[in-house]
């Protein structure tokens, strides 16, 4: 079992949507979170991070913590085309320094 | 620089060779990860420097696979007898340490491995 899952997609929505990324991860004592947007030939680069269930939104971006389900998304809202990209979401599981990425989520923003 | 700098960016070799990768982090980073990609994959880890401290290895695939960081700043990632398995972007990254970081990760552009 991967430690954490994500669907690979592509996941396509029009333009103005909202994108819905989902991420689930298997070690129940993982302490944070991140989601990272990797464009197509380009390094990941930080987005968001959360450390406490609930939500947390920095601009269009809102990140959703659920511990007890051990899951993860994020939210993008008035989705762009420049948002086309693949997601990868990041667990800080114990060690705290090896983050564990999942596969990534290839999303798709269709003017 | 201002980046995490890694070098070369792109390497082709022939099955067998032995290959060098390079990375130079954020000045005053003090953890060096190294991960790697293969084509539409996500990121593997292979291997963590944290100061002075013993490197976590492991991430490594195999005992083809060495990584080396000298003086706590530039980091080689040494591949030997490469096979076409090996084929992959690996990326290096650093970040700050302690407690008031914030577990991001500053990657640098990856060196895009071929191996025929």
């Amino acid at each position: 079992q991967k430690e954490v899952e994500q669907n690979s997609g592509p996941l396509s929505v029009p333009e103005g949507a909202i994108a819905s990324l989902n991420c689930t991860y298997s070690d129940r004592g993982s302490q944070s979170f991140f989601w990272y947007r990797q464009y197509s030939g380009k390094s990941p680069e930080l987005i968001m991070f959360i450390y406490s269930n609930g939500d947390k939104e920095d601009g269009r971006f809102t990140a959703q913590l659920n511990k007890a389900s051990q899951y993860v998304s994020l939210l993008i809202r008035d989705s762009q085309p420049s948002d086309s990209a693949t997601y990868l979401c990041a667990v800080n599981p114990a060690p705290w320094h090896m983050l564990t990425f999942g596969g990534g989520t290839r999303l798709m923003v269709k003017p | 620089g201002a980046g995490v700098s890694q070098s070369p960016s792109n390497k082709v070799t022939e099955k067998g060779k032995d290959v060098e990768l390079r990375c130079d982090p954020i000045s005053g980073h003090t953890a060096l990860y190294w991960y790697r990609q293969s084509l539409g994959q996500g990121l593997e880890f292979l291997i963590y420097f944290q100061g002075n401290s013993a490197p976590d290895k492991s991430g490594l695939p195999s005992d083809r696979f060495s990584a080396e960081r000298t003086g706590g700043s530039v980091s080689t990632l040494t591949i030997q007898r490469t096979q076409q398995e090996d084929s992959a972007v690996y990326l290096c990254a650093s970040s700050l340490e302690g407690r008031s970081n914030t577990g991001e990760l500053f990657f640098g552009e990856g060196s895009r491995l071929t191996v025929l």
